[in-house]
């Protein structure tokens, strides 16, 4: 089976540094992405890791540790628009879909 | 070029009705999921279908949830004889080359 966990509220202040984390357990793993979503909209692409380190895109970085099972997402300099959910999903290609966490709530304040 | 698109956008219906729930994905994507999520909660799989091969259906929650996909593009979910706690947005999403989902804007449905 799958199993995904991710916290399910974090808060942090503007300007400053989140790391949301992620464990997984899962067969046939071949990457892990991370989605933005705000509320009311639908999920957006931000990171897919596939080897292990860490992978950096502007403000946001990602980090995938294979060995672990664990991956986490790095926000700097925190907006208030960087208030969302955050969903952590694996690739699992041998089943054909990804299969996604519960997504953790950032709230942003200033 | 146009990304998924999904209608309606919002869908009101009465216990027991019949609903349809249609999604275009981008042209030339392979792979389409169907996805519902309720209100604060994750993103529930129900199907997802890729080129020509059976559909995966092991999310679907009931015998009363069915979709299809026409010609490898254009997909329906069907809900028959909705029931209130049917009442989620539905996403859909495709993806290409590339495994990473492009989702639409979804279908909240309302089952009074």
């Amino acid at each position: 089976g799958q199993n995904i966990d991710q916290p399910t509220e974090m808060t942090a202040t503007e300007g400053a540094i989140v790391q949301i984390n992620c464990t997984y357990q899962t067969s046939g793993f071949n990457g892990l992405f991370w989605y933005q979503q705000h509320a009311g909209e639908a999920p957006t692409f931000l990171s897919y890791n596939v080897l292990d380190g860490l992978e950096e895109k502007g403000r946001f970085s990602s980090f995938l540790s294979r060995s672990k099972g664990y991956s986490y997402l790095l926000l700097k300099e925190l907006q208030m628009k960087d208030s969302a959910s955050y969903l952590c999903a694996v690739d699992n290609t041998n089943a054909g879909k990804s299969t996604f966490g519960d997504g953790t709530t950032l709230t942003v304040k200033p | 070029g146009a990304g998924v698109s999904q209608s309606p956008s919002n869908k009101v219906t009465e216990k027991g009705k019949d609903v349809e729930l249609r999604c275009d994905p981008i042209s030339g994507h392979t792979a389409l999921y169907w996805y519902r999520q309720s209100l604060g909660q994750g993103l529930e799989f129900l199907i997802y279908f890729q080129g020509n091969s059976a559909p995966d259906k092991s999310g679907l929650p009931s015998d009363r949830f069915s979709a299809e996909r026409t010609g490898g593009s254009v997909s329906t979910l069907t809900i028959q004889r909705t029931q209130q706690e049917d009442s989620a947005v539905y996403l859909c999403a495709s993806s290409g080359e590339r495994p990473e989902q492009f989702f639409g804007p979804g279908t909240r449905l309302t089952v009074l």
